[in-house]
């Protein structure tokens, strides 16, 4: 069975700092991989994700992750974070073909100070 | 709809009693998924549904929870004699199909047993 860990459980940051939140997974073979957002009081929604191909993935917001497959991480960066980030953020993988059920990992809340 | 509703969107109930919860999936959409997201487990995968099949049920915590898809559209999550580890907001998805899909999330039932 995969597994999703994100180190990061909380998050302060000043307004123009950057961001990196960690993501590791346990799984052998291939995974697709996601990050979802999810902002106060509103349902989950895709920031990026993660296929195939380059393995540095650009999404919305000036979000980007990058997959390094030796590390079995995928960890979501942002160089200057605004206030308006202030959510909770989960990192998700599924596997092809097996029905594309997602795992997630326990999410880290982000709080940006003004 | 634009969007994957769910019904209804609070629902608070008495120990012992049975719930329905309702979710409709985007106009298309074959692949429907339930996951739990509660405040000692995270987000968890209950039930998905390709079609009106379930393929895998391994998800669902109990056999007081069962799901049913009709017409390949509407799905409801029963939860039969409700206990209180069973609060936690319910969160449907669907996506176009199952593998190398987006699932986009509805905004959930928050369901609070007491």
């Amino acid at each position: 069975a995969q597994s999703v860990s994100q180190h990061n459980h909380h998050v302060i940051l000043s307004e123009a700092a950057s961001l990196e939140l960690g993501c590791n997974y346990s799984y052998g073979g291939t995974v697709n991989l996601f990050w979802y957002v999810q902002y106060p009081g509103q349902h989950l929604q895709l920031l990026l994700k993660y296929f195939s191909g380059d393995p540095l993935v650009k999404g919305i917001k000036g979000f980007e992750a990058e997959f390094i497959k030796s590390k079995f991480s995928f960890n979501l960066r942002k160089p200057s974070v605004q206030w308006s980030d202030t959510a909770e953020y989960f990192c998700a993988v599924n596997t092809p073909n097996a029905g594309n059920m997602l795992t997630f990992g326990g999410g880290t809340r982000l709080m940006v100070k003004p | 709809g634009a969007g994957v509703s769910q019904s209804p969107s609070n629902k608070v109930t008495e120990k012992g009693k049975d719930v329905e919860l309702r979710c409709d999936p985007i106009s298309g959409h074959t692949a429907l998924y339930w996951y739990r997201q509660s405040l000692g487990q995270g987000l968890e995968f209950l039930i998905y549904f390709q079609g009106n099949s379930a393929p895998d049920k391994s998800g669902l915590p109990s056999d007081r929870f069962s799901a049913e898809r009709t017409g390949g559209s509407v799905s409801t999550l029963t939860i039969q004699r409700t206990q209180q580890e069973d609060s936690a907001v319910y969160l449907c998805a669907s996506s176009l199909a199952l593998d190398q899909e987006t699932q986009y999330f509805g905004p959930g039932t928050r369901l609070l047993v007491l």
